[in-house]
């Protein structure tokens, strides 16, 4: 299996543009994640799905974010518009069901630069 | 308010030193505990899950929980250089949404 996939790996974009990221889960699991990594913050979860139903997003820091998750096979993280303090690396993440055991699979990440 | 709380470090210990790590957390009802390491530059890894009072150990990896203290430490024995990475603590809430939260992590050095 290719382990979560996720691209860009790297994005710059101006403040005020559209930001989209993009992820594929590993295939058979049902739960995704979104998280955001800062130095300042650390590793924040920003929002998950269980079987494609978004179930929690309390933390999704403001109306500029959303995410979707279309398909098993796809999910999306949107911030529009952009702004600096954006800046940081987005991690999807999968599992397997969502009982104690289950382990997150991360991806490689989308380091984001908004200047 | 933070809910798992680590020191940020860094820890630098020498090589074939006995590493100690060490996290809390607030939620007194959580139940699932885990360590992930992540090398700079890398998404992270798991490396240790603990779910019961007590040690767990996995070759040089020691995992402790202390439930009615609410913290969980990692012992990393004989460190080597490779060693050297951020050490996240995760706690699965205990509830419908068993979201996990992440402490910040502990940066780890392993000097040779």
């Amino acid at each position: 299996d290719a382990g979560v996939i996720q691209s860009p790996r790297h994005e710059v974009t101006e403040m005020g543009q559209e930001v989209t990221l993009r992820c594929k889960p590993i295939s058979g699991h049902d739960y995704l994640f979104w998280y955001r990594q800062t130095m300042m913050r650390g590793l924040e979860l920003l929002i998950y799905f269980n079987n494609n139903v978004p179930i929690d997003d309390s933390g999704m820091p403001e109306d500029r974010f959303s995410a979707k998750m279309p398909n098993a096979s796809f999910s999306t993280l949107k911030i529009q518009p952009s702004e600096p303090r954006d800046s940081a690396v987005y991690f999807c993440a999968s599992s397997r069901g969502q009982g104690g055991s289950e382990k997150l699979f991360f991806g490689s990440g989308t380091q984001l630069s908004v200047l | 308010q933070k809910e798992v709380e680590q020191n940020s470090g860094p820890l630098s210990v020498p090589e074939g030193a006995i590493a100690s790590l060490n996290c809390t957390y607030s939620d007194r009802v959580s139940q699932s505990f885990f360590w992930y390491r992540q090398y700079s530059g890398k998404s992270p890894e798991l490396i240790m899950s603990i779910y019961s009072n007590g040690d767990k150990e996995d070759g040089r990896f020691t995992a402790q929980l202390n439930k009615a203290s609410q913290y969980v430490s990692l012992l990393i024995r004989d460190s080597q250089p490779s060693d050297s990475a951020t050490y996240l603590c995760a706690v699965r809430e205990n509830n419908q949404g068993g979201k996990l939260i992440f402490g910040q992590g502990t940066e780890l050095s392993v000097k040779p």
